[in-house]
């Protein structure tokens, strides 16, 4: 049974930094194009970082820069390092996984349940 | 980015009755190497991770029962529910994968009447 659970949110400061973790399980890690997408209150899905098999990144225009994604295939563990947080990072992040295995085609057949991430003073 | 605009934002239906969603990309989805149309509905249920229902617009994921169907091409899509049942009360949403920057539906939320 693949499961995806996500951990390391929190309440952190603007200008804080936080790292969130996603613990998957289930399937052949490596093989996976993995995705970190979120959800701020009252508003729609947004797509946040992605990074493919081969460890190449990328990242939304709101957050490129401070936010980076990256995965640790003996630890089958994907991470997202967020910097210089703002108010409006504030949002539940989910991973999610990839349905075909070393394909780019980004439709989701597994979510996490999600990380709470708030950015206050 | 391509923006998707779904509709209707809820929808209160009787048992048995069928559920239509409409899902509107401001760009084309046939997009890419594959020659489908690049988009997922999903199903979300209150403390439940989402669940794939359909990709390339109108294949029906593993396991998901024969009452849920896809439809349309290009920019215009649309989700059906036939017979809806008990279960089916969640929030539906369209995701387009063309490229790399995904975007998402803003959800219709389906309940009983």
């Amino acid at each position: 049974e693949v499961v995806l659970v996500e951990s390391g949110g929190g309440l952190v400061q603007p200008g804080g930094s936080l790292r969130l973790s996603c613990s998957a399980s289930g399937f052949t890690f490596s093989a996976y194009w993995m995705h970190w997408v979120r959800q701020g209150p009252g508003k729609k899905l947004e797509w946040v970082s992605r990074i493919n098999s081969d460890g190449i990144t990328i990242h939304a225009d709101s957050v490129k820069g401070r936010f980076t994604v990256s995965r640790d295939n003996a630890r089958n563990t994907l991470y997202l390092q967020m910097s210089s947080l703002r108010a409006e990072d504030t949002a539940v992040y989910y991973c999610a996984k990839v349905a075909e295995a070393y394909t780019s085609w980004a439709y989701f057949d597994h979510w996490g349940q999600g990380t709470p991430v708030i950015v206050s003073s | 980015d391509i923006v998707m605009t779904q509709s209707p934002d809820s929808l209160a239906l009787s048992l048995g009755e069928r559920a239509t969603i409409k899902c509107k990309s401001s760009q084309s989805l046939l997009c890419g190497s594959h020659n489908g149309n690049h988009l997922a509905w999903f199903q979300h249920k209150p403390g439940q991770p989402r669940k794939l229902l359909i990709y390339w617009a109108s294949t029906r994921h593993s396991g998901v029962p024969d009452r849920f169907s896809g439809s349309g091409s290009g920019s215009d899509f649309t989700l059906t529910i036939n017979s809806l049942q008990a279960e089916d009360v969640a929030v539906y949403f369209c995701q387009q994968y063309c490229g790399d920057r995904l975007t998402f539906g803003g959800g219709t939320r389906v309940e009983i009447k």
